[in-house]
């Protein structure tokens, strides 16, 4: 079916670095955006980053540009995102999503819309001293 | 950025209510509006996507509306397991932006 799987997180120390990996499977990888998404403790979710199905373009959020990296390996059906000048408030539930979409009629607007699905389960990061 | 405000933050509420949850953009995104249920422990779930269609497989008792800037998801009749975190979500530009959240607990 299909599935993603984070892997990678820990527990870091400010400052340092760490990698986290999102592993695909049952659908075709190189067709599909992919997202991370985080959760810090008792907050709600905050959108991180996301590549293109092609790896082309990338965005990030405002509180990791600079310091996060998104990239992707086809070969592996795995997207990666390096995590460097670690903070404190870094610390969260990091969540890998594919980008999916359709078709549909919004009102009176019809068009392709898009969505995440599916999610991950979620690796935790650990920032702390 | 576009700001996604969503309330109220927090609800008390019964098996059986009529629940409805609102999200205002801070500027048009075209009904590229998603919610999601989430919860502790789980991979978030897409409900609603396109503000109003309904996810294959989601119940018929969640539903989604757009007015504007303005969205709602509304439950029907509240289920055991619908007691959840419901997140809406802006997929018109990145970033990505989430509401903060709307927590349904039981009463």
């Amino acid at each position: 079916q299909v599935q993603l799987v984070e892997s990678g997180g820990g527990v870091v120390q400010p400052g340092r670095s760490l990698r986290l990996s999102c592993a695909a499977s049952g659908f075709t990888f190189s067709s599909y955006a992919i997202h991370w998404v985080r959760q810090a403790p008792g907050k709600g979710l905050e959108w991180v980053a996301v590549i293109s199905y092609d790896g082309s373009s990338k965005y990030y959020a405002d509180s990791v540009k600079g310091r996060f990296t998104i990239s992707r390996d086809d070969s592996k059906n795995t997207v990666y995102l390096q995590m460097n000048s670690l903070r404190i408030e870094d610390t969260a539930v990091y969540y890998c999503a594919r980008e999916d979409w359709g078709i549909a009629a919004a009102g009176t607007l019809e068009g392709t819309y898009n969505w995440f699905d599916p999610w991950g389960q979620g690796t935790l990061v650990t920032v702390s001293s | 950025d576009i700001q996604m405000t969503q309330s109220p933050s927090s609800l008390s509420t019964s098996v059986g209510d009529r629940v409805t949850i609102t999200c205002r953009a801070s500027q048009t995104i075209n009904n590229y509006l998603v919610w999601y249920q989430h919860k502790p422990g789980k991979a978030p779930k897409v409900l609603i996507y396109a503000a109003s269609s309904l996810q294959s497989g989601v119940p018929s008792r969640f539903s989604g509306s757009a007015s504007g800037t303005g969205f709602t998801l509304t439950i029907s009749s509240l289920q055991p397991e619908d007691f959840a975190t419901y997140y809406c979500q802006q997929t018109y530009s990145a970033p990505y932006t989430f509401g903060q959240g709307t927590k349904l607990e039981i009463k």
